[in-house]
């Protein structure tokens, strides 16, 4: 069962237009979200989280917005650029027991293409 | 610069081979990382926790003696793949967070070819 969904395998906008990337999950005991981009070969790079007490979080172009009782997150990126394309992961995590660090559940990530 | 680094990058090896894989925390100490698996157009999938100065995490379906994890330092957790297949062919990748802090960063991963 998947606990974090990203409906959209692939997204392609127009250069200097909005992308918004969506985000579902299923578990109500996460508390704490990110978005990661990730090119082919490579890691994972963090680009902006939100915790379960905000419904908002904006850093430059990109804004995250939370809606818990939908259980739905999105990214939002403003003007888009090229150097946005590439594969978007939507994380969520709970409190790791210890509380020193915290498990990701990651979607099934989506292909930002952005088309200049 | 980079916060986690992963070494090597690209592997190729016979079948049967061990292949040991390197994380390190470069300028932080961290007692958990993490190793996931993604296979081709999918998601990373968590594999295990690992712990510094005890045994490791394994999530479900995820073999313990076919994936050995050992994070003997503050600094740096390995995972073996013991006698490889070509089934295990798959890019793995680790990560691990500043103590207390979020969130967590990757290492560039390794690509695991088996042939």
């Amino acid at each position: 069962d998947q606990q974090v969904k990203q409906n959209s395998p692939s997204l392609s906008v127009q250069e200097g237009r909005i992308s918004i990337l969506n985000c579902d999950y299923t578990n109500s005991m996460f508390d704490y979200f990110l978005w990661y981009k990730k090119y082919p070969a490579e890691g994972p790079t963090f680009l902006i989280s939100i915790s379960s007490i905000k419904d908002k979080n904006e850093d430059g172009r990109f804004t995250v917005f939370l809606n818990k009782s939908a259980k739905h997150l999105s990214l939002h990126i403003v003007p888009s650029q090229p150097g946005d394309s590439a594969v978007y992961f939507c994380a969520a995590s709970t409190t790791f027991s210890s509380g020193s660090a915290r498990q990701l559940t990651f979607g099934s990530g989506t292909q930002l293409t952005v088309l200049p | 610069g980079a916060v986690v680094s992963q070494h090597p990058s690209w592997v190729i090896c016979k079948s049967g081979t061990s292949v040991k894989i390197e994380c390190r925390s470069l300028d932080f100490q961290a007692t958990t990382m993490f190793w996931y698996r993604q296979f081709p157009k999918q998601s990373l999938m968590l594999m295990a926790t690992s712990n510094e100065g005890s045994k490791a995490t394994y999530e479900q379906g995820v073999e313990k003696d076919k994936f050995l994890i050992n994070h003997a330092s503050l600094t740096l957790s390995t995972l073996t793949v013991t006698s490889a297949h070509p089934e295990d062919s798959s890019f793995y990748i680790c990560s691990a967070s500043r103590p207390l802090e979020q969130p967590q960063h990757f290492g560039d991963g390794t690509r695991l070819s088996i042939l």
